[in-house]
Formats: C-alpha cells, structure tokens, sequence
C-alpha cells in the first residue's frame, strides 16, 4: 500500500493562475482532508470530503475548493493566485468513523511568483 | 471555537534525560486528542491517540481535562526522537482536526 500519495512534488505558478492539487487516499480510508503549512506554522485545514461532497470547511476564501471522486480521491484547485497561497499543501485520509487519526501525504510545494 | 497550543517552538534535552512537550487546548466538547511526528526528510505520520492510551516509541501522553492539557512525555529520550512534533485536537462534531504550531525537539548525544 503506497499510502497518500500527492502530485506534483512540487508546483512554480504566477500569480493569478489557477492551481489543481491531487491526492490518492490510503486503501480503505473514504474521507480526504486538505490542509496548509505555511512556514513555522501547523497544518490549517482548509476542507474535508467525504461521499464527494465538502463536509466541512475551515476559514478559507473561496478561491479555494475541491472535489472527491467515486474512487475517493481527491482534488484541491485554486484560483486567482495570490503570492500569500504559497505554501506546502498536504492531504491527509482517514476513516469517517471510527476516527483513529489521519495519514498524510508528503505535499505539495506551490510557490506563487 | 477550537485552539491547541505548544507553548515550545524549540526543545532540546540530552539522550537519556526524560522530555515534555507540551500541549494545551481549549475545546467546549469532549476532545480526542492525536500527537503527529516528522522525523527529518518525511512525512507527518500518527504517533498516538489518546483514546487508545498506548504506549508508541517509549512515549505516552495522558488527557488532563481539568487542566486541558496533552502533554507527551517519555522518560529517557534517545537521538532518533529528534523531530518536529504536532499536537493535533479533533472535533468529531465537525470532522476535522485542529493542529498546534508544533515544538522542535533536539536530542543531543
């Protein structure tokens, strides 16, 4: 099981672009978080879904949203750029219940220019 | 709202002294709390759970709801716990996790 994986490693976008973030789930879990680190600072969760909708969203614009598909993978997209997104963005799975904690993928580096 | 503070960006102890780091929260719920690891070059993994009361790498961490307090302790710290640690509340009403800035620890030989 490769657990989370995320692509790409890393993404270089100017500002104003759009940005599209992929995550694969563990095998087994149904739920996808999305959250953001910035530098010196904990993961911010931005949403979670689960049944491919959004079930729960954390203090974020809405330039930011996402998509789970039947596969339960999952996509974040960004839109209208600003150079404060850059950050690393990490997805994380879990089960919905019981909660026994998340698995995370290694990220990805977006840096806005 | 929901909040989880490490008071310690940076900690560093000698192998074989015992270590803390420390965790507080403030939540108006019933709390479960998580500590997450990332040792240097991977990915932030579980360490452990409160709700399981287990014992991972030597390290425990005990719920003190009067105190909202999460502290994770191990009594004689070895250089491979070198790593950034998060302390991590999780709010089962709204499905998702709220993480502290995390604390630096340094084992030094």
């Amino acid at each position: 099981d490769a657990g989370v994986t995320q692509s790409p490693t890393h993404l270089i976008k100017t500002r104003g672009q759009q940005v599209t973030l992929r995550c694969s789930p563990k095998s087994g879990h149904d739920t996808v978080s999305w959250y953001q680190q910035a530098l010196g600072q904990g993961p911010q969760f931005i949403f979670q879904y689960y049944e491919e909708e959004e079930r729960q969203r954390g203090n974020f614009p809405d330039r930011f949203s996402g998509h789970q598909f039947p596969n339960y993978s999952s996509e974040l997209n960004v839109n209208a750029l600003l150079l404060g997104d850059s950050a690393l963005y990490l997805c994380a799975s879990s089960l919905t219940s019981p909660n026994y904690g998340y698995t995370f993928g290694s990220g990805t580096r977006l840096t806005v220019v | 709202a929901q909040r989880v503070t490490q008071p310690e960006k940076l900690l560093s102890v000698f192998k074989g002294a015992p270590v803390e780091l420390k965790c507080n929260y403030s939540y108006s719920g019933s709390p479960e709390l998580f500590w997450y690891v990332q040792y240097s070059r991977q990915r932030l993994q579980l360490l452990l759970r409160h709700i399981s009361r287990e014992s991972i790498k030597g390290f425990t961490a005990d719920l003190n709801k009067g105190e909202t307090s999460f502290h994770l302790k191990k009594p004689f710290a070895q250089e491979e716990d070198s790593a950034m640690y998060y302390c991590a509340l999780y709010n089962t009403n709204a499905g998702k996790s709220t993480f502290g800035d995390g604390t630096t620890l340094t084992v030094k030989p």
